[in-house]
C-alpha cells in the first residue's frame, strides 16, 4: 500500500523558514517524480514544485521560485521542501504527491494527508 | 503558463443524474489532462489520466473525453458518495496547473 506522510508544518512568522518532510513507502521511490501541491484554506489546488526521479530535473511555481527548495533522498525514501522567506500567502495545507512517471510532468496518483503551514505574526 | 478554466464552478444535482463538468485549456495540451475528486477534509484522488483513462479502482460511471483545449468529465449516474469538488489539471508543461474546481452539491 502506498503511503505518504508529511511532517514539519506549523506556525511561523513571515520572513522565517520551515522545512517540510514527506516519508514514502509502498512503492519504488526512486522510480518516480515527487511533487508538493498546496491548498490555501477554502481555496483550490496549487502545484508548488516537482523533482524528477534522480533530481536531474527540478521545477517550481513562479510564486515560490527563489524562496523554496525541493529535494529528495532516495536512500531514505524521503522528499523535502525547504521554505525560506515565508509570506502570509504561503499559508496552506501542503500535500506531498507521487508523480505518475519519472519526470516532472504528469499527474499525481497518490497524495499524503497534508501538513498545515501558517505564516502569520 | 497554461490557464485551466472549469465550468460550472458549482452545480446542484440529484442521485441518479448525469453530470458533465467541462475544462478548457488556454492553449492546446493534446491529451495531457487529469481529473481529481476531493471530498471535504480529504486529499485529492486521481480519477482520470491522459483525458480518458480510468485510474485503477475508480468506478466506471466516471469517464473523461476531449483533446486539444476542451475536455469533459462525465458521471453517468450520480451516487451519494460522488458529492465532492472536482479539479482538472494539465500535465502538458510546467508549471503544472489546475482548474478552479467544480463543487457538486446535493439538490
Amino acid at each position: 500500500e502506498v503511503q505518504l506522510v508529511e511532517s514539519g508544518g506549523g506556525l511561523e512568522q513571515p520572513g522565517r523558514s520551515l522545512r517540510l518532510s514527506c516519508a514514502a513507502s509502498g512503492f519504488i521511490f526512486d522510480d518516480y517524480a515527487m511533487h508538493w501541491v498546496r491548498q490555501a484554506p477554502g481555496k483550490g489546488l496549487e502545484w508548488v514544485s516537482g523533482v524528477s526521479w534522480n533530481s536531474g530535473s527540478i521545477v517550481y511555481a513562479d510564486s515560490v521560485k527563489g524562496r523554496f527548495t525541493i529535494s529528495r533522498d532516495n536512500a531514505k525514501n524521503s522528499l523535502y521542501l525547504q521554505m525560506n522567506g515565508l509570506r502570509p500567502e504561503d499559508t496552506a495545507l501542503y500535500y506531498c504527491a507521487k508523480g505518475t512517471g519519472s519526470s516532472t510532468g504528469g499527474g499525481f496518483d497518490y497524495w499524503g494527508q497534508g501538513t498545515l503551514v501558517t505564516a502569520s505574526s | 503558463d497554461i490557464q485551466m478554466t472549469q465550468s460550472p464552478s458549482s452545480l446542484s444535482a440529484s442521485v441518479g443524474d448525469r453530470v458533465i463538468i467541462t475544462c478548457r485549456a488556454s492553449q492546446s495540451i493534446s491529451s495531457y489532462l487529469n481529473w481529481y475528486q476531493q471530498k471535504p477534509g480529504k486529499a485529492p484522488k486521481l480519477l482520470i489520466y491522459t483525458a480518458a483513462s480510468l485510474q485503477s479502482g475508480v468506478p466506471s460511471r466516471f469517464s473523461g473525453s476531449g483533446s486539444g483545449t476542451d475536455f469533459t468529465l462525465t458521471i453517468s449516474s450520480l451516487h451519494t458518495e460522488d458529492f465532492a469538488t472536482y479539479y482538472c489539471q494539465q500535465s502538458y508543461s510546467t508549471p503544472l496547473t489546475f482548474g478552479g474546481g467544480t463543487k457538486v452539491q446535493i439538490k
